[in-house]
């Protein structure tokens, strides 16, 4: 099973709104990723969590909060966000670091338009 | 940092011709480089990857090659068919890349019947 679900999978939401993004894995991976996709763009990296600790934050602004309960869960709060925060957030997971060379596994994407 | 450039940004083939894609890296520090496929409304979906002490590595009707030298890999898609219509992405991480996967610009494919 390689599986990352990620909910929901659609989401609009006002500029003073908080919301939350929900992604969990069963493969036993303790890496887990968000990811931001613009259309015709690739993948842009936010946040990397390692064995359920913040390993990197690609200088992302404080309205996007990750969270890491467990080893199997990562979300994603939102608020405040912006129209151009308007995106697909893709989740991910590997079984470690991709610096150990670990396929990353992708979600099927949670599309987010902010009104 | 790691920067990956990927070439063509589009490519047009007919339905049974070969298709090729490629990508350059600049940390030679990189030793793992898979490639994404991603169709319209989709997920990115890893289709093969290689690894730096490996020169080529082939499943079916796609292969990837790796010059280390010359820092740079390609993916070679043979007998393409309308399915293989899609965007396809090229990325690389290393050992001390910590987690980051850098992606190419992304190659748009289009195979025409």
């Amino acid at each position: 099973d390689t599986e990352v679900t990620q909910t929901p999978k659609h989401l609009v939401m006002g500029m003073t709104n908080k919301k939350s993004l929900k992604c969990e894995q069963h493969m036993g991976h303790r890496a887990m990723y968000w990811y931001k996709q613009k259309a015709k763009k690739p993948p842009e990296l936010m946040f990397v969590y390692s064995y359920e600790k913040l390993s990197i934050n690609e200088s992302v602004p404080s309205r996007f909060s990750p969270e890491c309960p467990n080893s199997s869960l990562l979300n994603l709060h939102l608020h405040a966000l912006q129209p151009e925060d308007s995106a697909l957030y893709l989740c991910a997971s590997s079984l470690s670091r991709t610096g150990s060379g670990n396929t990353i596994y992708f979600g099927e994407g949670s599309w987010l338009t902010v009104v | 940092g790691e920067n990956v450039e990927q070439h063509p940004s589009t490519l047009s083939v007919q339905e049974g011709d070969s298709a090729v894609i490629k990508c350059t890296y600049s940390d030679s520090a990189s030793n793992y480089f898979p490639w994404y496929k991603q169709e319209l409304g989709k997920r990115p979906q890893l289709i093969i990857d290689i690894r730096s002490n490996v020169g080529e590595k082939k499943d079916q009707r796609i292969a990837v090659t790796l010059n280390k030298t010359a820092k740079h890999f390609s993916l070679h898609i043979t007998e393409t068919q309308p399915e293989d219509s899609a965007v396809y992405f090229c990325a690389a991480s290393g050992t001390d890349s910590w987690g980051k996967l850098q992606f190419g610009a992304g190659t748009q494919v289009v195979v025409t019947p």
